[in-house]
């Protein structure tokens, strides 16, 4: 059974720094590109960063860019966002998303497990 | 890079069709035929129901179906059910750009 566990999230005052980590079981893992998507209230999803299998490479949102960054162990199948200088737009729920793989083919711009989500506050 | 362009909302009656679109530029839409679409359900995590525009992931109903044409991809749903009313959400690959990945907007269906 595949399993996607967000953990980390909370309220956070703005310019306040934060980790989120995401842990994953009963897939393999470091064959997946690996995606952080939010959510803020009322509204739709939103990409915020990829990272390739072996972490060569990443891609973020240009609203976070220079601020987050995300990292991965692929031997303890976990996923990171380490959240700094945090703005009220920040404010969501962070998914952890898998590519999708089918095959031999393996795509990182669709995503296929996903966790339940960790909700950030940012507020004063 | 700006978000994919998809309806608010879009409503049908059980047993009807519906088709949302979802509309973004050459440099997305237009160039990969890497477009998917997510229903989510309210307090849910999104699921994956179409990825490289038309294909369904094993699992996933064939009453969902997607199509593309130039910068605009479709979703659509026959024989309307009650389970079906969510938000869904289409999604591409962006390519060169900085930019990985777009959403859309996401649109609301209602069953009626």
């Amino acid at each position: 059974e595949v399993q996607v566990v967000e953990s980390g999230g909370g309220l956070v005052q703005p310019g306040g720094s934060l980790r989120l980590s995401c842990e994953v079981s009963g897939f393999t893992f470091g064959n997946y590109w690996m995606s952080w998507v939010r959510q803020a209230p009322g509204k739709g999803l939103e990409w915020v960063a990829n990272i390739k299998q072996d972490g060569s490479e990443r891609h973020y949102v240009d609203s976070v860019r220079g601020r987050f960054t995300i990292s991965r162990d692929n031997l303890k199948n976990s996923l990171s966002l380490q959240m700094n200088s945090l703005r009220a737009e920040d404010t969501a729920v962070y998914y952890c998303a898998s590519g999708f793989c089918t095959g031999d083919v393996c795509y990182r711009s669709s995503f296929d497990y996903w966790g339940q989500g960790t909700l950030v506050t940012v507020s004063s | 890079q700006s978000a994919l362009t998809q309806p608010a909302s879009v409503s049908g009656s059980p047993g009807q069709s519906i088709t949302i679109s979802c509309t973004g530029t050459r440099s997305d839409v237009g160039t990969y035929n890497l477009v998917s679409w997510y229903q989510q359900h309210p307090g849910k995590a999104p699921k994956l129901i179409i990825y490289e525009a038309i294909k369904r992931p094993s699992g996933v109903s064939n009453r969902f179906s997607g199509s593309k044409s130039g910068n605009t991809a479709s979703l659509t749903i026959s024989q309307l059910q009650p389970e079906d009313e969510a938000d869904y959400h289409c999604c591409s690959y962006v390519g060169s750009s900085p930019v990985d990945v777009v959403f859309g907007g996401g649109t609301k269906l209602t069953v009626l």
